[in-house]
């Protein structure tokens, strides 16, 4: 079946530690997605990318990188710059980049501080 | 600045009754808007989406209503169902140089009673 798988389910990241959440998606879709989602609150747009090697920072980018080496994969990798981490992960995908082209969303990961 | 809001964090309602959840937003650039639905742990599923050049689309038991000069839409649910308890989250897409840009509001916690 088709779909977004994102990897771990549950992370813990110790102080000063760098860690990377996977997403991998065999929809063949172009954009890709990544979004934060603390208790009680909306998704916040972290970074997206629209084709390979190509990605543009949202709303909250400080304290995050990703790449986008291949169509498939979007990696985010959470620095040690990011002072308040906790949260969960969401990643998405779409066909295209018009609204009429709803985004997808993997089951996300939940990261916390050790 | 939240340019989408979900007033209501909450809603009950009694099985086969409808259900209502209410989105209002503050650019008038926004041209799609769009429903997911959320289960705990669970990434959001795309549930309908509607253009700004539309007032109304349905989806079987899902319809949603686009008032622009209110800059409001909703969501309404008939007949609600037990398994349609979960998080509702209304978003709005501007398209721009940078592609698909979502925008969330906070969710709705729905809750349908048997």
């Amino acid at each position: 079946d088709g779909g977004i798988t994102q990897s771990p389910k549950y992370l813990f990241r110790k102080e000063g530690q760098n860690v990377t959440l996977s997403c991998e998606q065999n929809l063949n879709h172009d954009a890709m997605y990544w979004y934060r989602q603390d208790p009680g609150q909306g998704l916040r747009l972290i970074y997206y990318s629209q084709i390979v090697n190509d990605f543009q920072k949202g709303d909250i980018a400080e304290g995050y990188s990703v790449s986008r080496e291949k169509k498939e994969s979007f990696p985010l990798t959470v620095t040690s710059a990011q002072k308040n981490p906790t949260a969960f992960y969401l990643c998405a995908s779409s066909i295209g980049d018009r609204g009429s082209q709803p985004q997808h969303f993997g089951d996300g990961t939940r990261l916390s501080i050790l | 600045d939240q340019q989408v809001k979900q007033n209501s964090p909450s809603l009950s309602v009694q099985e086969g009754r409808i259900s209502i959840l209410n989105c209002d937003y503050t650019n008038s650039m926004f041209d799609y808007f769009l429903w997911y639905k959320k289960y705990p742990a669970e990434g959001p599923t795309f549930l309908i989406s509607i253009s700004s050049i539309k007032d109304k689309n349905e989806d079987g038991r899902f319809t949603v209503f686009l008032n622009k000069s209110a800059k409001h839409l909703s969501l309404h649910i008939v007949p609600s169902q037990p398994g349609d308890s979960a998080v509702y989250f209304c978003a709005a897409s501007l398209f721009g140089n940078a592609g698909n840009m979502l925008t969330f509001g906070g969710g709705t916690r729905l809750m349908v009673k048997p």
